[in-house]
């Protein structure tokens, strides 16, 4: 099946810094990706749709300018968490699905990312 | 996007078949019922797909009646390594719609 990756797996950083996570489509190419953020115990929340060659859509409530989204290609996109704070501290993970219609979509193994 | 509502939680034992129903009161015609399985730190992933009646793959079957207000996901004879958080999500059949998730029913499986 599909596979989508994503690196790191985990990260820890410092307050202040910025982190960046890639999602890649290993054996297909994918036009659109998700970024979803999850707290422990909850569910995923959307914070944005990732589109080849052109701006992010982003969710209601998720600052575009600290969660920076570039899908600079058709097998990546990346997610820069900018002057990270404690409690930017989830897992992050991405999405995508082989073409429109209703196929299934393919997740990353999940970011954990870690701010203090 | 259609609403979803399940079960919070649901306890079962090893060996036992487990049915989750989630009610999708305001389904579009073309909107289409999908389940995923999420573990611990880890991606979801796709279980099943269905529009109306039943469907089965090798690992479960999903349940929807006619009026498709609802759907069942029966997971048989289940094993420990089912234990999972398992969502239900409604999605339209045009272009690359975004999936957003529901609460999920967090599913346990004792020996």
């Amino acid at each position: 099946g599909a596979v989508v990756s994503q690196h790191p797996s985990w990260v820890i950083c410092k307050s202040g810094t910025s982190v960046k996570i890639e999602c890649r489509s290993l054996d297909f190419q994918a036009t659109t990706m998700f970024w979803y953020r999850q707290f422990p115990k909850q569910s995923l929340m959307l914070m944005a749709t990732s589109n080849e060659g052109s701006k992010a859509t982003y969710e209601q409530g998720v600052e575009k300018d600290k969660f920076l989204i570039n899908h600079a290609s058709l097998t990546l996109s990346t997610l820069t968490v900018t002057s990270a704070h404690p409690e930017d501290s989830s897992f992050y993970i991405c999405s995508a699905r082989r073409q429109q219609g209703n196929t299934e979509a393919f997740f990353g193994q999940g970011t954990r990312l870690t701010v203090v | 996007l259609a609403k979803t509502t399940q079960p919070i939680s649901m306890d079962s034992y090893e060996g036992q078949e487990v049915n989750i129903t989630c009610s999708h009161n305001n389904i579009a015609t073309n909107d289409y019922i999908t389940w995923y399985q999420q573990f611990p730190s880890q991606g979801p992933r796709f279980i099943i797909q269905g529009y109306k009646t039943k469907v089965t793959n090798e690992v479960a079957s999903l349940f929807i009646p006619a009026d498709r207000k609802s759907s069942t996901l029966s997971l048989p004879r289940v094993s420990l390594s089912d234990t999972a958080v398992y969502y239900c999500l409604v999605e339209q059949n045009t272009g690359f719609q975004k999936l957003v998730f529901g609460t999920g029913t967090r599913l346990l499986v004792s020996p």
